[in-house]
């Protein structure tokens, strides 16, 4: 079946620093990928998304690049900011009929950004 | 435009207390989800829903666990003689439908078993 293997939490890391959170997957055919994000006190959001091999998504500065070849979707930002404390969950989604709409997500990683 | 919405938003129940979970999606959504998200993992998929057909339930952990959408709109989650282990937050998510469109999270219901 579909999985989602993502860096372990928490990271912590200064202003500006630049942020990298990995995550590879396992799937059958050719998933659609994401990251999403949950603020302190808020629910999940899309934060960006990949449908094919060599397609980066992007947004508020985050970028991520779709590897088929090392089934791989890392999160990266080059100057990160005190908002962008939150937790990340990669994930992906299956192509195809019913039953492969679900989301598959990895456990999260606890992101802190100090000033 | 309004969000997908659940409530109650905090439930607490004793072991064996039954529970409803009510999510309102986003008007015209076809495709309606729940997911489990325990303590500092991800959510997991439970049950998925078409309109008001049920096309995928096989995330559902016991047969205490049901839900329904008679209407093709609002769905609720139920379950039967509640544990310590299905302590979690229940989120619902909706989208148009197919794979193409993005999911929209609700906030959760948080729900503990005492």
């Amino acid at each position: 079946g579909n999985s989602v293997t993502q860096m372990e939490g928490p990271v912590t890391l200064s202003e500006e620093a630049f942020l990298t959170i990995n995550c590879t997957y396992t799937a059958t055919g050719y998933p659609s990928l994401f990251w999403y994000v949950q603020y302190p006190g808020e629910g999940l959001q899309l934060l960006l998304k990949a449908t094919k091999a060599d397609d980066k998504g992007s947004n508020k500065g985050f970028e991520a690049t779709y590897r088929k070849e090392t089934t791989s979707f890392h999160l990266e930002k080059g100057s990160v900011q005190v908002s962008d404390s939150a937790v990340y969950f990669c994930a992906l989604k299956g192509r195809g009929s019913f039953g492969n709409e679900k989301l598959t997500f990895g456990t999260g990683t606890r992101l802190t950004i100090i000033p | 435009g309004a969000g997908v919405s659940q409530s109650p938003r905090y439930k607490v129940a004793k072991r064996g207390q039954d529970v409803a979970l009510r999510c309102d999606p986003i008007s015209g959504h076809v495709s309606l989800f729940w997911y489990q998200q325990a303590l500092g993992q991800g959510p997991e998929f439970l049950t998925y829903f078409q309109n008001e057909a049920q096309l995928d339930k096989s995330g559902l952990p016991s047969d205490r666990f049901f839900a329904e959408r008679p209407e093709g709109s609002v769905s609720t989650l139920k379950i039967q003689r509640t544990q310590q282990e299905d302590s979690a937050v229940y989120l619902c998510a909706s989208s148009f439908t197919n794979e193409r469109y993005e999911q929209y999270f609700g906030p959760g219901t948080r729900l503990t078993v005492t």
